[in-house]
């Protein structure tokens, strides 16, 4: 079935510490890419996008992500974590031109002192 | 920089009754959109709409709901008989419709239904 999977549901990381959040899908073209964060009670703010080209895309507050076409993945990265950084993270793909966007189902952040 | 506002941020209503959420979507948008989040779940499609109609519309999108552009800056989600499933975030986004464009979110609206 066409999915995005996000396999880790909770991360804990120590401040200061690296960070990967995973994401694969399964279409058989390649999508638009995305990486969503969601403060608690917030909205949704874009982190970065990855359309075409360069496979190593930079986002706002120090993320970064990479595709990778032969593992159909789309994982976020960022080198030292902030307490701040603690949040909802949902990984998505836009399939077509209505641009609708597929949501994976998340994976929450939590960073230790 | 242009935003997405959502109106209100949250509502209260009792089940049966009819409520609208409210939208307006930044100016130059093409494409509008609602999802929905259920408490501690994904983000999930609702509707998609673009030159005054329907683009898309997802299987949750039953005829309890309804969406309108009344006046070509508002857009707006009608839920016609709410029931206690129908408790969720609601999110509106809208995009430029130009290639290689993402969509902007409002900040939601928590719909309570009891």
């Amino acid at each position: 079935a066409q999915s995005v999977t996000q396999p880790d549901i909770h991360i804990t990381v120590s401040e200061g510490a690296s960070l990967e959040l995973r994401c694969n899908y399964s279409y058989g073209a390649t999508p638009y890419l995305f990486w969503y964060v969601q403060s608690p009670g917030q909205g949704l703010q874009l982190l970065l996008k990855y359309f075409s080209g360069d496979t190593l895309v930079q986002g706002i507050k120090g993320f970064e992500a990479e595709f990778k076409r032969s593992q159909s993945s789309f994982n976020l990265r960022k080198p030292s974590v902030h307490w701040s950084d603690a949040a909802e993270y949902f990984c998505a793909v836009v399939l077509d031109s209505s641009y609708k966007l597929i949501f994976g189902s998340g994976t929450r952040l939590l960073v230790r002192p | 920089e242009p935003e997405v506002t959502q109106t209100p941020s949250h509502q209260v209503t009792q089940m049966g009754q009819e409520v609208i959420l409210r939208c307006v979507p930044i100016s130059n948008h093409l494409y509008f959109y609602w999802y929905r989040q259920i408490l501690g779940q994904k983000v999930e499609f609702l509707v998609s709409f673009y030159n005054n109609e329907i683009s898309e519309k997802s299987e949750i999108f039953d005829d309890q709901f309804s969406v309108e552009r009344p006046d070509g800056s508002n857009f707006t989600l009608k839920i016609r008989s709410t029931k206690l499933e129908d408790s969720a975030m609601y999110f509106c986004a809208s995009n430029e419709g130009l290639m290689n464009t993402e969509a902007f979110f409002g900040q939601g609206t928590r719909l309570t239904v009891v």
